[in-house]
């Protein structure tokens, strides 16, 4: 059975740091590529990042290039977010997901999430 | 960046057919998929290209995708089904996007 268990969230003032962990269980972690969804409270999902199987290659969306890396540790299983200099709007629940992309090179067909965790809450509030 | 508009609500009775859709710019051209949440849980997929249903996802769940848009359907629509609904495709950038987002309401 897949599962991915995050950990981590928590308050955290503006301007700091925290660091967001993903434990996979039940597949090979290291054939997939991960990304981190998150959801502010009463709104909508969005895709913050990802990273290849070998974290060879990392994509970000806009509002979180800079602040946020996004890592992996294939020995671990398990998959991280450390985030930085955290704004009031990055308050939300950070999912971690599987991408359903096995290959290096995904084909459109497989940019989706087959599998969510339960999701971290983090609140950046002084 | 790339936009997917969903209606924001679905109202439908015990046993009829919801009909929720997801617009974007030649949205036919791309893979869609959707996902079921449920209050306070995880987003769960329940169609992906376009059409298909992951394993354990009951039938009356079907998707189509054409022009510029997609629509997820749920044909005999249960009390269970009762939840918020999320298309997403994929772009450039950022490389997933989402819907806005429609609460389907069982009367």
């Amino acid at each position: 059975e897949v599962q991915l268990v995050e950990s981590g969230g928590g308050l955290v003032q503006p301007g700091g740091s925290l660091r967001l962990s993903c434990a996979a269980s039940g597949f090979t972690f290291s054939s997939y590529w991960m990304s981190w969804v998150r959801q502010a409270p009463g709104k909508g999902l969005e895709w913050v990042a990802n990273i290849k199987q070998d974290g060879s290659e990392k994509y970000y969306v806009d509002s979180v290039k800079g602040r946020f890396t996004i890592s992996r540790d294939n020995a671990k299983n398990s998959l991280y977010l450390q985030m930085n200099s955290l704004r009031a709007e990055d308050t939300a629940v950070y999912y971690c997901a599987r991408d359903r992309c096995t290959n290096g090179v995904c084909l459109p067909a497989e940019y989706y999430f087959d599998y969510w965790g339960q999701g971290t809450l983090v609140t950046v509030s002084s | 960046s790339y936009e997917l508009t969903q209606p924001p609500s679905v109202s439908v009775s015990p046993g009829q057919t919801a009909s929720i859709t997801c617009s974007g710019d030649k949205l036919g051209d791309k893979y869609a998929c959707w996902y079921q949440q449920k209050p306070g849980q995880s987003p769960v997929l329940v169609i992906y290209q376009d059409s298909k249903r992951p394993s354990g996802i009951p039938e009356r769940f079907s998707g189509s995708n054409s022009g510029n848009t997609a629509t997820l359907t749920i044909s005999g629509t249960q009390a269970m089904d009762e939840a918020d609904y999320y298309c997403q495709a994929w772009d450039s950038s950022p490389l997933y996007v989402f819907g806005t987002g429609t609460k389907v309401t069982v009367l």
